[in-house]
């Protein structure tokens, strides 16, 4: 099973500001994907990645967000003006193995906005 | 996309009992995971199961996909158990479309 590091683990943020997660899987992978939980409800996904290119995005992934590879190793979700509403677990995912059988998520970003 | 409901929504046992969580799904899925989410929040994965049986432990999993369902099965429950059971499906597109989860407390 993969392993994927997700940091910081928990961050406190004014409303406004921007923030980054990131996410870095042991080995190499093309495709990896964000998902979102806000507290009590149930794991959405957000967007997926492939190639360094977006290839998938849900209604939530507004102009806010964007996903970046920025050095060929881990990967990043900013929010550029968080808002109240962006309180929630944050986490990345990447296919278990070459054959796709499934996906290992990240230990999670717990983002509260205040 | 696929929709995807998760029974009980709660579920209270006394340690050492049984129990079973099922999961329907709405369309014809490829990938099929049931997840533990820990006190932490971690996504604990238990297995990926789009059809068939497995076995891990004290943990079983079934999955009917002509039928639409999936099923966990927990034996002899510990405290450690406890936590939030998700189900998450998928079809082609890869990406995974969860349950609302099935909340497991293990009374000692």
């Amino acid at each position: 099973e993969p392993e994927v590091t997700q940091t910081p683990s928990h961050q406190v943020t004014q409303m406004g500001q921007e923030v980054i997660l990131r996410c870095v899987p042991i080995s190499n992978h093309l495709y990896f994907y964000w998902y979102r939980q806000i507290l009590g409800q149930k794991v959405e996904f957000l967007v997926s990645f492939y190639n360094n290119e977006i290839s998938e995005k849900s209604e939530i992934f507004d102009d806010q967000f964007s996903v970046e590879r920025p050095d060929g190793s881990n990967f990043t979700l900013k929010i550029r003006s968080t808002k109240l509403e962006d309180s929630a677990m944050y986490f990345c995912a990447i296919p278990r193995d070459r054959d796709n059988y499934g996906y290992t998520f990240g230990s999670g970003t717990r983002l509260t906005v205040v | 996309g696929i929709q995807v409901e998760q029974s009980p929504p709660d579920l209270i046992l006394q340690e050492g009992a049984n129990s079973t969580l099922r999961c329907n799904f709405s369309d014809s899925v490829n990938n099929l995971q049931w997840f533990h989410q820990n006190p932490w929040g971690q996504l604990i994965n238990l297995f990926y199961i789009p059809s068939g049986t497995k076995q891990n432990g004290r943990l079983s999993a079934t999955t009917v996909a002509t039928e639409r369902y999936s099923l966990l099965y927990i034996s002899s429950s510990q405290t450690t158990d406890s936590g939030v059971y998700f189900c998450a499906v998928a079809y082609n597109d890869y990406k995974l479309s969860f349950g609302a989860g099935t909340t497991v407390t293990v009374r000692a």
